[in-house]
């Protein structure tokens, strides 16, 4: 079936640093990819949609200076958070879709960042 | 807009009880609805869904039955294993690719 490969699992980082999440669709090609956000005890939260060689679009109140989302290919989409401060710290979760379809999310295992 | 509420966890139970996670929510139009699950470690998988009013999602044993009168999308289950630990996401999509989220149920079964 479809996988979803997200990296690093986990990552501390210092305030100020920025750090690379990644999210490869390891056996088909992902034509969109979502990135989200998650905060203990809530819901997972869509912060933007990735469309392979395009912009991302952002939801309402996410910085794209800040969460900056690169697709550059079928299989792999990344968000880097710039200038990491501690209320960046989060879990990241990735999800990618074949066709835009219901039927067609596949989630990455998420990133836990914890900024220091 | 389009929210989800989902009862808070976590849900404890001995294994073989029956299970029932509450979910409800509210949509504009006819949204699809859906429960997945993630295991520690693990990404979100699609549990089971249900594209319109009346119709029942089912797999692995889990159930669950959109009704619109009640905006509802109940899981149960008759009878879990410690296997079925795990947190569980209900969440509905209305138009679009996006999904709305719960906020997620833990569940712990006992041996």
């Amino acid at each position: 079936g479809a996988v979803v490969s997200q990296h690093p699992s986990w990552v501390i980082c210092k305030s100020g640093t920025s750090v690379k999440i990644e999210c490869r669709s390891l056996d088909f090609q992902a034509t969109t990819m979502f990135w989200y956000r998650q905060f203990p005890k809530q819901s997972l939260m869509l912060m933007a949609t990735s469309n392979e060689g395009s912009k991302a679009t952002y939801e309402q109140g996410v910085e794209k200076d800040k969460f900056l989302i690169n697709h550059a290919s079928l299989t792999l989409s990344t968000l880097t958070v710039t200038s990491a401060h501690p209320e960046d710290s989060s879990f990241y979760i990735c999800s990618a879709s074949l066709t835009s379809t219901l039927y067609g999310y596949t989630f990455g295992s998420g990133t836990r960042l914890t900024v220091v | 807009g389009n929210s989800v509420t989902q009862m808070e966890g976590p849900v404890t139970l001995s294994e073989e009880a029956f299970l029932t996670i509450n979910c409800t929510y509210t949509a504009t139009g006819y949204p699809s609805l859906f429960w997945y699950v993630q295991y520690p470690g693990e990404g979100l998988q699609l549990l089971l869904k249900a594209t319109k009013a009346d119709d029942k999602g089912s797999n692995k044993g889990f159930e669950a039955t959109y009704r619109k009168e009640t905006t509802s999308f109940h899981l149960e289950k008759g009878s879990v294993q410690v296997s079925d630990s795990a947190v569980y996401f209900c969440a509905l999509k209305s138009s679009g690719d996006k999904l709305t989220f719960g906020t997620g149920t833990r569940l712990a079964v006992r041996p």
